[in-house]
């Protein structure tokens, strides 16, 4: 299958600093791209989808000024997390669509804010 | 809205032998596509195996099989000849037509008996 990779893959910040996770499809181009959050002994939930030279469209309950998403290539989405704060300590994973639609998961970020 | 349920928190199974996780899932579409993710202690998600709903034969790979039961909204997993590396978290997710998000169930939790 192919591959997405995540950076950082685990990050430890101070409660009120914003914290930027990169999300890379490295050998297909997605047009498409989920981010999912994943508390401790949760399932996945979506936060958001981001196509391609557009906005995110955000799930409910998600503040998209909060966790601002940027799609503006297609092996690359960016998910900022701004003034995080301790709840917002989390496991973020990415996954990418492409032409083929399978989509394809990340390794996922571990975020600690302290 | 669409759900997914898994009725099953934790499963345990000797090792070779063969166990079955259950999922559930509520939609009123016809064009949908129906998953089963693995989820090691590493946190990568790792496809298992994919069930188009127009399709009437189950998918099988390897070792892994479902039964698609669709008028009755199942879609159990057998894993045959279980092995110590199958141990994990496991999800059952459904994704509305060839496109688009996934929905996930909550997660069976897989151990392996040596």
């Amino acid at each position: 299958g192919a591959v997405v990779s995540q950076h950082p893959s685990w990050v430890i910040c101070k409660s009120g600093t914003s914290v930027k996770i990169e999300c890379r499809s490295l050998d297909f181009q997605a047009t498409t791209m989920f981010w999912y959050r994943q508390f401790p002994k949760q399932s996945l939930m979506l936060m958001a989808t981001s196509n391609e030279g557009s906005k995110a469209t955000y799930e409910q309950g998600v503040e998209k000024d909060k966790f601002l998403i940027n799609h503006a290539s297609l092996t690359l989405s960016t998910l900022t997390v701004t003034s995080a704060h301790p709840e917002d300590s989390s496991f973020y994973i990415c996954s990418g669509s492409g032409a083929y639609n399978e989509q394809f998961f990340g390794p996922g970020t571990r975020l600690t804010v302290l | 809205a669409q759900t997914v349920t898994q009725s099953q928190p934790e499963m345990s199974v000797q090792e070779a032998e063969t166990v079955t996780l259950s999922c559930t899932y509520d939609t009123s579409e016809s064009d949908y596509y129906l998953f089963w993710y693995k989820q090691p202690p590493s946190r990568q998600m790792i496809l298992v195996i994919r069930q188009e709903a127009y399709k009437q034969q189950n998918a099988t790979e390897n070792r892994f099989s479902v039964n698609f039961q669709k008028a009755a909204k199942s879609f159990s997993l057998k894993i045959s000849d279980s092995q110590l590396g199958d141990a994990a978290m496991y999800f059952c997710a459904y994704r509305r037509g060839s496109q688009g998000n996934l929905i996930f169930g909550k997660g069976t939790k897989l151990s392996v008996k040596p």
